[in-house]
C-alpha cells in the first residue's frame, strides 16, 4: 500500500543539527515532488520545505530558510531533511507528504499522502 | 508571502448540523486551495483540493467552493466523527501556506 515512514526524530540541544528520513513504497516516488510539514505543540500546521520530483526545484518556508535542506534519493526512495542550528521553536511533529501534482512544482491538487510523523524536541 | 486567513477560529455544533468554515487568500489562488482534517495524534487527512474536487473516500458530507480569494468548506451534516481541526491550505506560489486552521467542537 502506499506509505511514507519518517524517522530520525529525537531530542537535541540548541544549535546543534539533526536529520530527519523518510521512506516512501506503493507509489512511483520519482513522478512526485514531496513536502516537508510540522506542528509544534498547540499549535497548527506549518508547511516547511517541498522538493521537486527531480530534485531542482527546492523550496523553504520563511522560518527555517538557510537552516534547512530538503533532499531526495530517488534510488532509494527517500526523502531527507537536513535540519541545522536548531530552536526551540522547532520542536514539532515533522510530517513528510506527497504532492499529487505529477512532474513538476505543487499544482492545485494538494498533499495527498502523509507519513505518521516524527517528533523533535529542542531543549538545553 | 500569500497569508491564508480562516474564521471561525472554533466552531461549537451539533450532530447533524451542516457547518461552513471560510479561509480568505491575501492575494488570488485561483483555485489552488486545499482542504485538511487533523485529529489529535494522526496525520492530516486531504479532503478537498483545487477548492472543490472531493478526494477518494471522503464522505460526500464534504463539499468546497471558492476560487480567487475567499474559499468555503462545507459539511452539510455534521456526524461524531468529523470533529476535528480543519485546514486550509494554498499551493499557488511557495510559501505554500495554511490558514490557522478551525477546531470544530461538540456542542
Amino acid at each position: 500500500q502506499v506509505q511514507l515512514v519518517e524517522s530520525g526524530g529525537g531530542v537535541v540541544q540548541p544549535g546543534r543539527s539533526l536529520r530527519l528520513s523518510c521512506a516512501a513504497s506503493g507509489f512511483i516516488f520519482i513522478s512526485h515532488g514531496m513536502h516537508w510539514v510540522r506542528q509544534a505543540p498547540g499549535k497548527g500546521l506549518e508547511w516547511v520545505a517541498f522538493i521537486s520530483y527531480d530534485g531542482s526545484n527546492k523550496y523553504y518556508g520563511d522560518s527555517v530558510k538557510g537552516r534547512f535542506t530538503i533532499s531526495r534519493d530517488n534510488s532509494k526512495n527517500t526523502l531527507d531533511l537536513q535540519m541545522n542550528s536548531l530552536r526551540a521553536e522547532d520542536t514539532a511533529v515533522y510530517y513528510c507528504a506527497k504532492d499529487q501534482q505529477m512532474f513538476t512544482i505543487p499544482g492545485p491538487y494538494g498533499m495527498d499522502v502523509w507519513g505518521q510523523g516524527t517528533t523533535v524536541t529542542v531543549s538545553s | 508571502d500569500i497569508q491564508m486567513t480562516q474564521s471561525p477560529s472554533s466552531l461549537s455544533a451539533s450532530v447533524g448540523d451542516r457547518v461552513t468554515i471560510t479561509c480568505r487568500a491575501s492575494q488570488s489562488i485561483r483555485t489552488y486551495l486545499n482542504w485538511y482534517q487533523k485529529k489529535p495524534g494522526k496525520a492530516p487527512k486531504l479532503l478537498i483540493s483545487a477548492a472543490s474536487s472531493l478526494e477518494s473516500g471522503v464522505p460526500s458530507q464534504f463539499s468546497g467552493s471558492g476560487s480567487g480569494t475567499d474559499f468555503t468548506l462545507t459539511i452539510s451534516s455534521l456526524q461524531p466523527e468529523d470533529y476535528a481541526t480543519y485546514y486550509c491550505q494554498q499551493s499557488y506560489s511557495s510559501p505554500y501556506t495554511f490558514g490557522q486552521g478551525t477546531m470544530l467542537e461538540i456542542k
